[in-house]
């Protein structure tokens, strides 16, 4: 199974300021990489696929570039709403496999 | 608008069996490959399988392997996933979700609501 390393596993930020997220998968994936958003008691959410691919409806302060091994998820300027865990993915093989997650808290 | 609602918590003893299910609206139901999600209270998303409403045809991730079972019923336009010899470590919430795109263009883009199933003496 491909193995999905998320750093941080957590992170402290201010409303306002540019956060960074990464996910390395053990193999390489092409662009076969997503981002989730997910908040306490809630199912997650979909913010980027195909690495770099806004879903629609997803604010234009978040990003996300890579491809192979290495990926990225932007947050251009941080919104009090945006305070949460993010999840990569990769749908490349199976089984899909998620990376540990990043807790987004306010400083 | 496309919906995913799931069945309610359940809490189960070990060794017992549980069957969540995922209702889809909003869209055809055969139309989309739907995906098991779960979840350990305090921990991060683990993939489980799919199923393909329109051939039945499944895939599980190892790990679950003769346990999961994945099925759907066209009539009633409801997806199911059963697990089976439950453990405690099997206490999380499960999630359906709907998987749309092609290779490269994959993505989840709707979840249900989740179902927490409780293993407990």
């Amino acid at each position: 199974a491909i193995q999905m390393t998320q750093s941080p596993s957590s992170l402290s930020a201010s409303v306002g300021d540019r956060v960074t997220i990464t996910c390395r998968a053990s193999q390489g994936i092409r662009n076969n990489l997503g981002w989730y958003q997910q908040k306490p008691g809630k199912a997650p959410d979909l913010l980027i696929y195909s690495a770099s691919s806004l879903q629609s409806g997803v604010p234009s302060r978040f990003s996300g570039s890579g491809s192979g091994t290495d990926f990225t998820l932007s947050i251009s300027s941080l919104q009090p709403e945006d305070f949460a865990t993010y999840y990569c993915l990769q749908d490349y093989s199976y089984p899909y496999t998620f990376g540990q997650g990043t807790k987004l808290e306010i400083k | 608008q496309v919906q995913l609602v799931q069945s309610g918590a359940e809490v189960k003893k070990p060794g017992a069996s549980v069957k969540v299910s995922c209702r889809p609206s909003g869209y055809t139901f055969t139309g989309y490959y739907l995906h098991w999600v779960r979840q350990v209270p305090g921990q991060g998303l683990e993939w489980m399988g799919w199923i393909n409403p329109n051939s039945g045809d499944t895939n599980f991730a190892q790990k679950f392997q003769g346990r999961v079972t994945m099925t759907g019923d066209t009539s009633i336009s409801t997806a199911y996933m059963e697990l089976s010899r439950l453990r405690s470590d099997d206490t999380a919430v499960y999630y359906c979700a709907r998987l749309v795109g092609y290779s490269g263009e994959r993505r989840f883009d709707y979840w249900g609501q989740g179902t927490l199933v409780t293993v407990s003496s």
